[in-house]
């Protein structure tokens, strides 16, 4: 089976930078995908790591350290319109993504 | 081109009636995942399927719940006599061959039963 923990809710300052956490048990990795879920719409993807280490794109990087189990998204220089859920999902065994609940970030000005 | 659509998009139902979700895939994604989220929650996976073969149907919560792909592109999810609990958002999403790529989701079906 598979385990995804990641906080429920944060909140932030427009302009600041704000790391949102999760660390997974599974059996089995292939990867591990964040994604962005605006309020009654679609998820959408933002990044994909299966080796450790950051990626950067843009204001998102997101960071994995598989013998810790542990991952972070870090979003810079927010935008109101960065207020989201932000699921943190991985692909085990199976290749099929596994979500934890989401961390519902608000950014306020 | 088109992304994943899904309809209907909102859909009331009477406690015992049947129900049935459409989902389009993005053309030429072979992989189609179904998933069911509650308010608040994440994606819970209830089914997927790689062309028309439904690989693992795990996730299906109850016999009730039935998905077919018969000519590997569009989709169906369909639940009988349904019941309050399955009161959710039911998202379809689409990829390439799954392992490291990206699923693209679908607007989602919000079904409410009364």
């Amino acid at each position: 089976g598979q385990n995804i923990d990641q906080p429920t809710e944060m909140t932030a300052t427009e302009g600041a930078i704000v790391q949102i956490n999760c660390t997974y048990q599974t059996s089995g990795f292939n990867g591990l995908f964040w994604y962005q879920q605006h309020a009654g719409e679609a998820p959408t993807f933002l990044s994909y790591n299966v080796l450790d280490g950051l990626e950067e794109k843009g204001r998102f990087s997101s960071f994995l350290s598989r013998s810790k189990g542990y991952s972070y998204l870090l979003l810079k220089e927010l935008q109101m319109k960065d207020s989201a859920s932000y699921l943190c999902a991985v692909s085990g065994g199976s290749y099929i993504p596994t979500f934890g609940r989401g961390t519902s970030l608000i950014v306020h000005p | 081109g088109a992304g994943v659509s899904q309809s209907p998009r909102y859909k009331v139902a009477k406690r015992g009636q049947d129900v049935a979700l459409r989902c389009d895939p993005i053309s030429g994604h072979v992989s189609l995942f179904w998933y069911q989220q509650a308010l608040g929650q994440g994606p819970e996976f209830l089914t997927y399927f790689q062309n028309e073969a439904q690989l693992d149907k795990s996730g299906l919560p109850s016999d009730r719940f039935f998905a077919e792909r018969p000519e590997g592109s569009v989709s169906t999810l369909k639940i009988q006599r349904t019941q309050q609990e399955d009161s959710a958002v039911y998202l379809c999403a689409s990829s390439l061959p799954s392992g490291g790529n990206e699923q693209f989701f679908g607007p989602g079906t919000r079904l409410t039963v009364l």
